[in-house]
């Protein structure tokens, strides 16, 4: 089993819809969970960054963290073309002070259809 | 793109070459990281810097070093390019512990 497992898609649907995005994980150390996106031929820009359980908002993004079921979430309300990207989920543990056990998942291709 | 510069952007080269990819930052940050991105692999860690002249292995750190003489400056250079270092390479930065990761624009490297 991958330590971070994601759902690669493709995901379409179509502007306007409310799209969910997910990643599962095993390492119950991990504390810290950030969702990027990645447009193509770009690098990655971090979109939501929280830390242990609950939920997140920004605009028309919000990032839920279920730690008991190991879960991520994040939501897009009214999407649009623009939000038509790659989103990688990642996450670290508490102690990882250098940065060096960041773990990503795979990404989640999304669509979104005018 | 929180003031990181790869360069080159593309590069073709030949089996058994050395070459080198640069990042540059303007943030004055602490720590940097050299990740390679391949379809069905996602990110994965090559080397990191924890400081000037600092710097430890990553993952998939074979075939490759890393020098960085300077805060703003971190070099990552294959010794012997081979086919299978065919990816694109991507320079992060972060500020402190416990901050997310920040990346530049990657480098697509092709080795032929």
């Amino acid at each position: 089993q991958k330590e971070v497992e994601q759902d690669p898609g493709p995901l379409s649907v179509p502007e306007g819809a409310i799209v969910s995005l997910n990643c599962t994980y095993s390492n119950s150390a991990f504390q810290y969970f950030m969702w990027y996106r990645q447009y193509s031929r770009k690098g990655p820009e971090l979109l939501m960054y929280t830390y242990s359980s609950g939920n997140k908002e920004d605009g028309r993004f919000t990032a839920q963290v279920d730690k008991s079921s190991k879960y991520i979430s994040l939501f897009i309300r009214d999407s649009q073309p623009s939000d038509s990207a790659t989103y990688l989920c990642a996450m670290s543990a508490l102690r990882d002070n250098y940065g060096q056990n960041f773990v990503f998942g795979p990404g989640t291709r999304l669509s979104v259809l005018p | 793109d929180a003031g990181i510069t790869q360069s080159p952007r593309h590069k073709v080269t030949e089996t058994g070459t050395p070459v080198t990819l640069r990042c540059h930052q303007t943030e004055n940050h602490r720590y940097m990281y050299w990740y390679r991105q391949d379809p069905g692999h996602g990110l994965r860690l090559i080397h990191y810097s924890y400081g000037v002249k600092d710097t430890d292995k990553g993952e998939v750190s074979d075939g490759y070093s890393v020098s960085r003489s300077k805060t703003e400056d971190f070099l990552l250079t294959l010794e012997s390019a081979t086919s299978s270092q065919t990816s694109v390479y991507f320079c992060a930065i972060r500020g402190r512990a416990n901050s997310p990761l920040h990346f530049g624009n990657g480098t697509r490297l092709t080795v032929t």
